[in-house]
């Protein structure tokens, strides 16, 4: 079976600090990978993808892909307090298979 | 902007019930996915479409069934609810294969 797997949480951090979110995925053919973000009683809606490994750079937002570790990663700098909410880790390969999610909430 | 809209926000059915959870996307994409999502499991993928008339199970399609008639309609069908299937069921789309999926806002399902 595809897995994703995502750090439990919940993930609490002061506002302004780095939030590091984790995940590992058990499909080597899984080509390319999603972060998305829910907020309570919503649908997930898109932060950013990676298809290449390495970094990857959207405003506060960094996405970080290993495939050789099957890992990926996502860091927000300079965290709000909007920035609470859910995120999902996703892994493509012919379907897509979402991690459980992690809670972050981002204290005032 | 990409539009998924899933026709019932909220349903309260009986056991024993059919139920249809219909979705319509209108970007003309290819693919269109089913899960569910519950508290602690996250979401699991139950059906997803390539094309008009093709369907691919996922990981949880026991006692669910779906339609896909029309390239822009994805139908999940319950044909006969249970309590174990009281779930927030999403539908979703992308243009291709392992590109972004977009979600609808979901469709909140009670069996009692």
């Amino acid at each position: 079976q595809k897995e994703v797997e995502q750090n439990s949480g919940p993930l609490s951090v002061p506002e302004g600090a780095i939030a590091s979110l984790n995940c590992t995925y058990s499909d080597r053919g899984s080509q390319s990978f999603f972060w998305y973000r829910q907020y309570s009683g919503k649908s997930p809606e898109l932060i950013m993808f990676i298809y290449s490994n390495g970094d990857k750079e959207d405003g506060r937002f960094t996405a970080q892909l290993n495939k050789a570790s099957q890992y990926v990663s996502l860091l927000i700098r300079d965290s709000q307090p909007s920035d609470s909410a859910t995120y999902l880790c996703a892994a493509n390969n012919n379907d897509m298979r979402f991690g459980a999610g992690t809670r972050l909430t981002v204290k005032p | 902007d990409v539009k998924v809209t899933q026709s019932s926000r909220y349903l309260v059915k009986r056991t024993g019930e059919k139920v249809f959870l219909e979705c319509v996307q209108d970007m003309d994409h290819e693919n269109m996915f089913w899960y569910r999502q519950d508290p602690g499991l996250g979401l699991r993928l139950i059906y997803f479409s390539y094309d008009v008339k093709m369907k691919e199970k996922g990981d949880i399609p026991e006692g669910y069934s779906v339609s896909r008639e029309k390239k822009e309609r994805f139908s999940l069908i319950l044909e006969s609810a249970s309590t174990n299937q009281t779930s927030m069921y999403l539908c979703a789309s992308s243009l291709y294969n392992g590109n972004t999926i977009y979600f609808g806002e979901g469709s909140w399902l009670t069996v009692v």
